[in-house]
């Protein structure tokens, strides 16, 4: 089984919002990433987490919170979002953080209004 | 550095002919790992191929094809007798010495039927 979760599959949300994004994995991989993606682009890496530790931020506004609850788990917290946040937000995890494969989710298209 | 180039932004092709997607790399590893995904309009991305940088071994999996080519840092992707369900954006990817994979920009294939 190579599937990777993410709930909600969509989400408007104003710019004063709080909410979060959920990806989970049964696969027992011990990377998980956070990546951003508008249309016709390639999708944009924004966080990793390594053995449950971020170990990649590449200078992510503090309105995105990533969370890492254990090893199956992958939250984004999102506040106070600006209109060009809207996009597709995937999430992927690979057996170890280097050199395999990245499974992906399905994304959760956001909308900020 | 790295660096993924996907020089054909857009390819149309009429069903049952064959297409081979570009894909040019630039790294100063000397191991390096290269993958093919897939993204349908659904937008999931959809892991098809790993190739590590000591297996120059060209693969064949159904009607897809991939031909590495340390010499010319080319690692292109060819569909035959290619069909509607082909049409898709497809990105090449690197990975390297750290945790992050390098997308190439995509190319958007339509298969006309």
């Amino acid at each position: 089984d190579t599937e990777v979760t993410q709930t909600p599959k969509h989400l408007v949300m104003g710019m004063t919002n709080k909410k979060s994004l959920k990806c989970e994995q049964h696969m027992g991989h011990r990377a998980m990433y956070w990546y951003k993606q508008k249309a016709k682009k390639p999708p944009e890496l924004m966080f990793v987490y390594s053995y449950e530790k971020l170990s990649i931020n590449e200078s992510v506004p503090s309105r995105f919170s990533p969370e890492c609850p254990n090893s199956s788990l992958l939250n984004l917290h999102l506040h106070a979002l600006q209109p060009e946040d809207s996009a597709l937000y995937l999430c992927a995890s690979s057996q170890v953080p280097r050199g395999y494969e990245q499974y992906f989710g399905p994304g959760t298209r956001l909308t900020v209004t | 550095a790295q660096k993924v180039t996907q020089a054909q932004t857009e390819i149309s092709v009429v069903e049952k002919e064959d297409v081979t997607l570009d894909c040019v790399y630039e790294t100063r590893d000397t191991t390096y790992y290269l993958f093919w995904y897939k993204q349908p309009p659904s937008g999931e991305l959809v892991f098809l191929i790993r190739r590590n940088s000591f297996d120059e071994q060209n693969e064949i999996s159904g009607r897809y094809s991939w031909n590495f080519q340390k010499s010319t840092s080319s690692f292109n992707f060819t569909i035959t007798a290619s069909q509607v369900v082909d049409s898709a954006v497809y990105f090449c990817a690197l990975s390297g010495s750290g945790n992050q994979f390098y997308f190439g920009t995509g190319t958007s294939l339509t298969v006309i039927p």
